[in-house]
């Protein structure tokens, strides 16, 4: 265990379903991110929230919202995805450090996303 | 960009035998780090080697570090049927504030056969 819990662990949504991945993290760090991981393609960063407050949104569709009440706690909430967006979506976390080296993060075991 | 890029995509060896991969990247670093991802899991931080450094060890792995070359190798040494996994490297950098960004390769999927 890594310290970084997902739920579900497997959803199936229609399109014009909404849903929320759920993510928690137990290391006492101040940052979390949201991954899209596709096949056969690089690991896809999506959001990044440090200290509660987003500090990268990389030009994810706004059918995906994130939500970080908490340094401890992590959302993405989902609405009228589409097919292509099933994939593994991952949580990880990390301490945010202001300069130097870039920290090892921890993931969760990830929520496998079907939409049908 | 400076997506890390492994090489070999796959790679298949017995039991015992030793596992080399590959890391090439393409902007100046702070550091490379090395993840193990399990089918379908989350992915595991193994290793982190800092720009300044050219090689360093943990039980038996041992990763190499060629700034001049942007290449990494990560080794695995007398390898078992629980290797098998998908290995990334990730390299950070640290441009006006984004130290917090790693950039992922699409990974070489490792087979140890038993």
């Amino acid at each position: 265990e890594t310290g970084v819990t997902q739920t579900p662990r497997h959803l199936v949504m229609g399109m014009t379903n909404k849903k929320s991945l759920k993510c928690e993290q137990h290391l006492g760090h101040n940052a979390m991110y949201w991954y899209k991981q596709s096949a056969k393609k690089p690991l896809e960063l999506m959001f990044v929230y440090s200290l509660e407050e987003r500090v990268e949104n990389n030009s994810v569709p706004s059918r995906f919202s994130p939500e970080c009440p908490n340094s401890s706690h992590l959302f993405l909430h989902l609405h009228t995805l589409q097919p292509e967006d099933s994939a593994l979506y991952l949580c990880a976390s990390s301490q945010m450090v202001l300069a130097g080296d870039s920290p090892g993060q921890f993931f969760g075991p990830g929520t496998r996303l079907t939409v049908l | 960009s400076q997506q890390g890029e492994e090489d070999p995509q796959a790679l298949s060896i017995q039991e015992g035998e030793n596992a080399t991969m590959n890391c090439s990247y393409k902007t100046s670093i702070n550091n490379l780090q090395w993840y193990r991802q399990n089918s379908g899991r989350g992915l595991v931080h193994l290793i982190l080697i800092r720009s300044n450094e050219r090689e360093k060890h943990s039980g038996r792995l041992r990763v190499t570090l060629d700034t001049s070359k942007k290449s990494s190798s990560l080794l695995i040494t007398a390898s078992r049927a629980a290797d098998t996994a998908s290995y990334f490297c990730a390299t950070g950098f640290n441009s006006g504030g984004s130290n917090y960004k790693l950039t992922f390769g699409k990974g070489t999927l490792l087979t140890v056969n038993p």
